[in-house]
């Protein structure tokens, strides 16, 4: 029962480039949660998605940063135009139900931006 | 606005020695509280949820406890495999989604 996957695990990416972050959730899980972790900080909240619907985005950053949980296929959060104070580790989590705090989290995709 | 703090930021045990973590909270109405478990390089994993004051949960050495304002990870003879970072967090009945604490990184020397 594979759990919470993430790619990639690792990114690299220079200034003014995209990066795009990929999450599966557990299996017949439909809420997704996404968090951004930087260095000695704690988790903050992204943006919270079930399939095709933007539920909760009231963490995003308001420019070039969006999330999107299609029918098919995995979560993707995109950054446009990345600098470097997005370096940070991507945290992706899913749940069962709604108003769930036991959330299954992936193991992160970690962003370099040079 | 939620907020939640951890403390102390890191602390350091001998094998054996037993000390509690705290995790202080201030939210509209509380839904559910809940402690994670981080090891470095690796996604938080859950350890528990507590829903009203007075309520205790167990699993281990770990024991979590619960009053109106803060919430207490007691920890019991702790080995050197509990190093780790122990985040706490907080559902909020107004909110969607969890509210973390920075974690309390906790180091058990053999």
């Amino acid at each position: 029962n594979a759990g919470v996957m993430q790619n990639p695990r690792h990114l690299v990416r220079r200034r003014g480039q995209e990066a795009r972050l990929r999450c599966s959730p557990m299996k017949g899980h439909s809420h997704v949660y996404w968090y951004r972790q930087l260095p000695e900080e704690g988790l903050k909240f992204m943006v919270y998605l079930q399939k095709e619907n933007i539920i909760d985005e009231s963490g995003m950053p308001k420019e070039r940063f969006s999330a999107e949980f299609p029918k098919e296929g995995p979560s993707i959060l995109r950054i446009q135009q990345v600098v470097r104070g997005d370096s940070a580790a991507y945290f992706c989590a899913s749940s069962l139900d709604r108003w769930a705090g036991e959330l299954f989290f992936g193991e992160g995709s970690r962003l370099t931006v040079l | 606005e939620d907020q939640v703090t951890q403390s102390p930021e890191a602390l350091r045990l001998q094998e054996g020695e037993s000390s509690s973590l705290n995790c202080s909270y201030t939210v509209s109405g509380l839904r559910g509280l809940f402690w994670y478990r981080q090891d470095p390089g690796k996604g938080p994993e859950f350890l528990f949820t507590l829903y009203s004051a007075g309520e205790e949960k167990e699993k281990e050495r770990l024991k979590a406890t619960l009053t109106k304002k803060e919430s207490f990870l007691h920890i019991t003879a702790p080995k050197p495999e509990d190093s780790a970072t122990y985040l706490c967090a907080v559902l909020d009945t107004g909110r969607r989604a969890l509210t973390f604490g920075s974690g309390t990184r906790l180091q058990v020397q053999p």
